[in-house]
């Protein structure tokens, strides 16, 4: 399985863009970047994903690296309601989806 | 709207009083998931259905267990839980991998065990 590997935690002035990494060095040819967020107490919160286009919707914007390596999620506009854990998952060839330790993000007014 | 719904959303059973978690999904998906999520960790898968098909992680304890009557309903019965057994239980659902789609979640059951 590919494994994913982010920052355990960041934080973002209001209002700037906020730019979450992830390594997945060890991703296959046909694998899928997908990235969520959970918000405390709540379900994990679809985002975007990605194969290796760059992509962009109403959320945020996934770019990712030519090798596929590595991905970025990028949210323009950070607001206090994006304050959350961001988890990065590359689909497993069957239908598994297998969370890493994610990234805490901490959106500073 | 479609969703995944999970019932209840706060369940307290006694120590080792078997107990069972609930999700519908009006998606019609045809893979549905559980996941475990202890107190700042994240979802740890437990297994899923594709279809009728059964998959169990390697290390899922075999106090969990699982059923799909049906493609909306799916059901994780928790046989004799024990203190390390409270969590907060997510159900997802997707399409098959083929379709390269997302999965859905519910918002959780949070299992209390006294």
């Amino acid at each position: 399985d590919a494994k994913t590997t982010q920052p355990p935690s960041m934080d973002c002035a209001e209002g700037r863009a906020a730019n979450l990494p992830c390594n997945h060095s060890t991703i296959s040819g046909n694998e899928y970047v997908y990235w969520y967020r959970q918000i405390h107490s709540q379900g994990p919160q679809y985002i975007i994903h990605g194969l290796k286009n760059n992509e962009t919707n109403e959320m945020a914007s996934l770019i990712i690296t030519e090798d596929r390596k590595s991905s970025t999620l990028i949210l323009p506009h950070a607001t206090l309601r994006d304050t959350a854990v961001y988890y990065c998952i590359v689909r497993h060839t069957g239908n598994q989806f297998y969370f890493g330790t994610g990234t805490s993000l901490t959106v500073i007014p | 709207d479609a969703m995944v719904i999970q019932n209840p959303r706060y369940q307290v059973t006694q120590f080792g009083k078997p107990v069972t978690l609930s999700c519908s999904q009006t998606l019609n998906h045809n893979v549905m998931y559980w996941y475990q999520q202890k107190s700042s960790q994240a979802p740890k898968l437990l297994f899923h259905y594709y279809d009728k098909d059964f998959n169990n992680e390697a290390d899922t304890p075999d106090n969990f267990q699982s059923r799909r009557p049906n493609t909306s309903f799916c059901f994780l019965d928790i046989r004799s839980p024990g203190l390390g057994d409270a969590a907060m239980y997510l159900c997802a659902t997707s399409r098959d991998a083929g379709s390269h789609q997302p999965q859905h979640f519910g918002d959780g059951t949070r299992l209390s065990i006294l």
